[in-house]
């Protein structure tokens, strides 16, 4: 599994509160992604991370915010959740390096549910 | 947008059967990747094929790209039980800043 580990595992929010997701990574792994699952959309990029601090956006950012201040930690904010927001999120690392551009490593997810 | 599109969506088979699974794109890539994801986990890779390859073997597994049609195809030989779960394929296009685009998947069903 790479190392990776994401928390929670599970949430219940309320719609309008504001929800983090964290994603750690043990082996120091430049480029970091979050992707959201739903039924009939496969995986949708939500944002990923190239480095410390150096983020862009995937093709469902909206509503959505991450911040990278360790090269370990990759967090995913819903600054007001929505039911829409409704998904099980991935986080995942890419062991790319220069031009190798290899697989991706992935989370176990969290299922989060916006009520 | 979708990159990748899997053919079938789902896919019921006997134990000891071979499934194959279709992959079409629309881009230049510089790699497909196949994907395997039990219900309720996490994906997991199983096979990489880059753009200047044809043919990719790997256990039971048998992956070919043609770069001409934009399309793969996943052989997964004398199928398992424990083969039921959703596949995905991904490619990995020229200039996407290290990002890969999934389709949306086949579930594969293998009845014991």
């Amino acid at each position: 599994d790479a190392g990776i580990t994401q928390s929670p595992r599970h949430k219940v929010t309320e719609t309008g509160t504001p929800v983090t997701l964290r994603c750690h990574q043990t082996e120091n792994h430049r480029y970091m992604y979050w992707y959201r699952q739903d039924p009939g959309h496969g995986l949708r990029l939500i944002h990923y991370s190239y480095g410390v601090k150096d983020t862009d956006k995937g093709e469902v950012s909206d509503g959505y915010s991450v911040s990278r201040s360790k090269t370990e930690d990759f967090l995913l904010t819903l600054e007001s959740a929505t039911s829409s927001q409704t998904s099980v999120y991935f986080c995942a690392i890419s062991t790319s390096v220069g031009r190798s551009y290899n697989e991706q490593f992935f989370g176990p997810g969290t299922r989060l549910t916006v009520l | 947008s979708q990159q990748g599109e899997e053919d079938p969506q789902a896919l019921s088979i006997q134990e000891g059967e071979n499934a194959t699974m279709n992959c079409s794109y629309k881009t230049s890539i510089n790699n497909l990747q196949w994907y395997r994801q039990n219900s309720g986990r996490g994906l997991v890779h199983l096979i990489l094929i880059r753009s200047n390859e044809r043919e990719k073997h790997s256990g039971r597994l048998r992956v070919t790209l043609d770069t001409s049609k934009k399309s793969s195809s996943l052989l997964i030989t004398a199928s398992r039980a424990a083969d039921t779960a959703s596949y995905f394929c991904a490619t990995f296009a020229r200039g996407s800043n290290y990002k890969l685009t999934f389709g949306k998947g086949t579930l594969l069903t293998v009845n014991p």
